[in-house]
């Protein structure tokens, strides 16, 4: 069993199209992140939900709305796509604490054209 | 706020070879820390973590060891194999309310035959 799943893998689309990318993790883990990699492998956090609740909201344009409707998902929509949101997404979770490691998804690669 | 920066690659060594990747970190207090690799394609996976000065991680022959006086995390293998052609990213646990992993930039290591 994938212990963090996203879906899909890879999205190509068009600019101005909403879409959306689905994040399910089965670790009982409390906390869920989005993290955002650049074309040069930058990783960026862009949220973080803590037992469904908002904690971290990165200075994320607001066409970028994620939503969790139980702890164990959390989904991210985009609207009004632009050729900059081309990117991978990183779904992640961790059970919370500072020492605790996060797990990562396979990663969404988003290309808009 | 908290920061870490990690050598430039990309890094390119023989099968054989020593390698280190270099890793300072900025923090509030004492962080754990993270080194994590990424294969082609793939998530981010954890490959060692250290919670406390002084503390080594170590696993699949790498290993770093959290110098407070230093701030520093360096990675390090004995004898690196082609497998290990990855990207490596060394990350910081930030403290308080909000935690979040902060990551390096990552250093891409190829190893020819």
């Amino acid at each position: 069993d994938t212990a963090v799943s996203q879906t899909p893998k890879y999205l190509v689309t068009q600019m101005g199209n909403d879409k959306s990318i689905k994040c399910e993790q089965n670790l009982g883990h409390d906390t869920m992140y989005w993290y955002k990699q650049d074309s040069k492998k930058f990783l960026k956090i862009m949220f973080s939900y803590n037992n469904k609740e908002l904690i971290i909201n990165e200075t994320v344009p607001n066409r970028f709305s994620p939503k969790s409707p139980d702890k164990a998902h959390l989904n991210l929509h985009i609207n009004s796509l632009e050729l900059g949101d081309s990117a991978v997404y990183f779904c992640a979770s961790r059970l919370g604490g500072a020492n605790t490691e996060a797990f990562f998804g396979q990663g969404t690669r988003l290309t808009v054209v | 706020g908290d920061s870490v920066t990690q050598m430039e690659g990309p890094v390119t060594l023989s099968e054989e070879a020593f390698l280190t990747i270099n890793c300072t970190y900025t923090a509030t207090g004492y962080p754990s820390l993270f080194w994590y690799v990424q294969y082609p394609g793939e998530g981010l996976q954890l490959l060692l973590k250290a919670t406390k000065a002084d503390d080594k991680g170590s696993n699949k022959g790498f290993e770093a060891t959290y110098r407070k006086e230093t701030t520093s995390f360096h990675l390090e293998k004995g004898s690196v194999q082609v497998s290990d052609s990855a990207v490596y990213f060394c990350a910081l646990n930030t403290l308080g309310g909000s935690e979040k992993l902060v990551f390096g930039k990552g250093t891409k290591l190829t190893v020819n035959p």
